[in-house]
């Protein structure tokens, strides 16, 4: 399987309630990052969390690193309708490059 | 806020043809990638560039891929001949160096090859 699976695949839930997407990856990392893209649009920046660090939060989203386990998750909190959005994390290689390997994403879809 | 820039935002082409993709990335970065995704599919990367040249490529970038940066401002991604398999969304993006600095992407340019 590749670096940076995430699941579920897709996620629909109720405005309000908190979105859990989980990412597996496979190789050592630098860092692993989070980006958000609306339907056919371009992939923004959420959150990026360091392989020294276990947890970390902005605003609605806390991110939390297991590389023991080399699995990260993104909470999404108090979830609005204009949260859905394909979420994909992306860790970067470690190597010199710093070039990002990227899952599959999860669609989630947060209904008014 | 400084952000990346790419154009055109949609480009339709034949197949065969030459597309250059452009891309203004943000102005003191340093390092520069392109990355494309298929409708459907994940992201994928195809080169980095730092320091005026080519640091890595991937086994998509091939030898109908070329990349520069002609002027200190603008990165250029040139697919010599396009074929249908091209079709994809091509994103830019830049970063500082340094080994936890986010990477920030363009708005994606989306090539249609007929």
């Amino acid at each position: 399987s590749q670096q940076g699976e995430e699941d579920p695949q897709a996620l629909s839930i109720q405005e309000g309630e908190n979105a859990t997407m989980n990412c597996s990856y496979k190789t050592s990392i630098n860092n692993l990052q989070w980006y958000r893209q609306n339907s056919g649009r371009g992939l923004v920046h959420l959150i990026l969390i360091r392989s020294n660090e276990r947890e970390k939060h902005s605003g609605r989203l806390r991110v939390t690193l297991d590389t023991s386990k080399k699995s990260s998750s993104l909470l999404i909190t108090a979830s609005r309708a204009a949260d859905t959005a394909s979420y994909f994390c992306a860790t970067d290689d470690s190597g010199n490059n710093r070039k990002l390997i990227w899952g599959l994403g999860t669609s989630l879809a947060v209904n008014p | 806020e400084p952000e990346v820039t790419q154009t055109p935002s949609h480009q339709v082409t034949q197949m065969g043809q030459e597309v250059i993709l452009r891309c203004v990335p943000i102005s003191n970065h340093l390092y520069f990638y392109w990355y494309r995704q298929i409708l459907g599919q994940k992201v994928e990367f195809l080169v980095s560039f730092y320091n005026n040249e080519i640091s890595e490529k991937s086994e998509i970038f091939d030898d109908q891929f070329s990349v520069e940066r002609p002027d200190g401002s603008n990165f250029t991604l040139k697919i010599r001949s396009t074929k249908l398999e091209d079709s994809a969304m091509y994103f830019c993006a830049s970063t500082l160096s340094g080994r936890h600095n986010e990477q920030y992407f363009g708005p994606g340019t989306r090539l249609t090859v007929t």
